[in-house]
């Protein structure tokens, strides 16, 4: 299986701030690989996809880059309904596999 | 508007079973790759299975393998998790999601989730 590593496991932010979010993979998964946003008791929603594909209906602030087994999500100005835990997937091979998250609180 | 509602989750004893369901609209559900996946308490999200467009290739996390069976109704617009002999270690939150065309595609819409709980 291919192993995702997301790194910070949390972070403290203030609104307007830039937040950067890394993704390791185990072993190339280009292009595959998606971002999503979960908040608590809500669906999963997708941000992300192909790399840096930006889903319909998400904000520009999100972005994301990479290629081969490293990748970066970022938030150019850290919004109030941003606070949130996020999650890379490579949908590459199977099983598909998420990285362990990465939760944005409010500082 | 694309809508995922799971239904079927809830209190289950160690080494039984559930259906899960999953009811959707909005879309062409036999266009697309079906998904489950799961949220253990204080744990991040894990793919548990897949099926194609057809329904006859299914796909399952080695945690669930020979323990469960993902089916799809295309004329329903429905797609089912069936589990049994659960554990504690099944305890999660239950999500279906919406593929795409290919297995390789991102999952582009998510359900609620429904609650499983394997408790004595």
């Amino acid at each position: 299986d291919i192993q995702m590593t997301q790194s910070p496991s949390s972070l403290s932010a203030s609104v307007g701030d830039k937040v950067t979010i890394t993704c390791r993979a185990s072993q190339s998964v280009t292009p595959n690989l998606n971002w999503y946003q979960h908040k608590p008791g809500k669906a999963p929603n997708l941000l992300i996809y192909a790399t840096s594909t930006l889903q319909t209906g998400v904000p520009s602030r999100f972005s994301g880059s990479g290629s081969g087994t490293d990748f970066t999500l970022t938030i150019s100005s850290l919004q109030p309904e941003d606070f949130a835990t996020y999650y890379c997937q490579q949908s590459y091979r199977t099983p598909p596999t998420f990285g362990q998250g990465t939760r944005v609180e409010n500082k | 508007e694309v809508h995922l509602v799971e239904s079927g989750g809830g209190l289950v004893q160690p080494g039984g079973s559930l259906r899960l369901s999953c009811a959707t609209s909005g879309f062409t559900f036999s266009d697309y790759w079906m998904y489950w996946a799961r949220q253990a308490p204080g744990t991040g999200l894990m793919w548990v299975s897949r099926i194609n467009i057809g329904g006859t290739i299914p796909t399952y996390a080695d945690s669930v393998k020979g323990r469960v069976t993902i089916s799809r109704d295309n004329a329903k617009n429905t797609m089912y998790l069936q589990m049994s002999n659960l554990t504690v270690e099944d305890t999660a939150v239950y999500y279906c999601a919406k593929g795409g065309q290919y297995f390789t595609s991102p999952w582009d819409s998510w359900g609620q989730g429904t609650l499983v709980t394997v408790s004595s």
